[in-house]
Parts: C-alpha cells; structure tokens; sequence
C-alpha cells in the first residue's frame, strides 16, 4: 500500500536554529498538505499545494517558515529560526485531488520536533 | 466559538460498553465531515464520512444534523483496540473552489479490560 513518506521522524534542535523537515506524497498525489499538531490539539493546516503551487499558506508564520514544491512532486517546510513554541508533530498528507469535491487525505508518520 | 469543538473527554470504558462522542461545528457553510482516529503518537486515518442520512460500519454509526449544526459518532461492543484519539473533521470552502479540511481538538478514549 502507498503511503506518505516524511524524514526525519525526529528532531531535537536549540531555539535559533534552522530545521527542515521533508515529505514525499504519494505517487500521483497533486496535493499536499502541511499540519501542524501541538500535543493535545487537533492538526492545524500550514500550507496546502496544488502540484508546485501554493493554494494556502495563510496560518504559515512567514517570518519565520517557508515552505516549497518545486517539481511539484516532494516538498520541503523549514523553520528558521526555531522558536520553543515551535515543538510539536509536523505532519503531512497528500490527496489525489484538490477543488471543490473531498478526497480522502493520507497522512505520513510525522516528524516530531523538540525545540530546547 | 471554535469552528469545531469536541467533548473534551478522556472516556474510560470497559469492553463492551457503548460510548458516544460529540461535535458541533459553527460554519453553516460547511460542506463535508468526517471522523478520523488518531492512536498515540501515529498520524491520523479516516475513520468514516458522516451523512445527513446517517451510516453504519459495523460497530461505528456517525450521524449528521446539519440544522443543528453538529456530528456524532456511536462506537458499540467496544473492544480494546478502539482506545484512540477521536478527531472530527469538517471540510468547507475557503474560497476560489479551495476546500480545507478543520480538526477538532480530539476525544481520548480509553476501553479498558
């Protein structure tokens, strides 16, 4: 079965350091999603593609986070610099679709930060 | 008002027991829902789409009221294996034909033996 690939899965890092995580969708899977899950919260969208496009980026702190899909294939998010707010699990999930019509989102297994 | 808020649990049950999880949702506009579970530490996977209509799998009936505003879902013959986080999720409009999906909080159940 297919599935979303995201490493490291683990990331303990200093504040004001820079940190990036890295996600492969699954194959032929043109959107890709960004959350971010502080322990005891629900997911929280930060950047949603469309292939190579962003459609979303409106919860993303851009001062501090950049996100990119430059073959519109895996993707990119990075942080600098890490802030402790910053700690939690950074998933990411692709669908087959975007638009106007659900479909059913994947999630890979995240990557959990620590920020210290 | 959050756009979607969960009874804040946790839920101990034992095996066997019937637990009921409930969720409100504050945009009218919103077009889809779902239940996802989440287990400790792993990422979250659908567990069912909600119908106005109401739908069963098994165990699980998720329920929708749209005039009310709020979803539900109705685990039966609860077993171990269903101690898990239990997400609902409404997909709605953001704008330019984009949908984005909301989580709630999440409702931890525990079944005990």
């Amino acid at each position: 079965e297919a599935e979303v690939a995201q490493s490291p899965r683990y990331k303990i890092t200093e504040k004001s350091q820079a940190v990036a995580f890295w996600c492969d969708p699954i194959s032929g899977h043109a959107t890709l999603y960004w959350y971010r899950q502080i322990l005891g919260q629900g997911p929280e969208l930060l950047v949603q593609f469309q292939d190579e496009s962003v459609v979303d980026d409106s919860q993303l702190p851009k001062d501090r986070f950049s996100a990119e899909r430059l073959k519109g294939v895996d993707s990119t998010l990075k942080i600098q610099p890490a802030e402790l707010g910053d700690s939690a699990m950074y998933l990411c999930a692709s669908s087959s679709l975007g638009g106007p019509s659900y479909n059913e989102q994947f999630f890979g297994p995240g990557t959990r930060l620590t920020v210290l | 008002r959050k756009e979607v808020e969960q009874d804040p649990g946790p839920f101990n049950v034992p095996e066997g027991a019937t637990v009921a999880f409930n969720c409100t949702y504050s945009n009218s506009a919103s077009q889809s829902f779902f239940w996802y579970r989440q287990d400790c530490r792993k990422e979250p996977k659908l567990l069912m789409s909600v119908y106005s209509s109401g739908n069963e799998d098994g165990r699980f009936t998720a329920q929708l009221n749209r005039a009310s505003q709020y979803i539900s879902l109705l685990i039966r013959d609860s077993k171990l294996s269903d101690s898990a986080t239990y997400l609902c999720v409404v997909n709605k409009e953001e704008g330019g034909s984009n949908y984005k999906l909301t989580f709630g909080k999440g409702t931890l159940l525990t079944v005990n033996p």
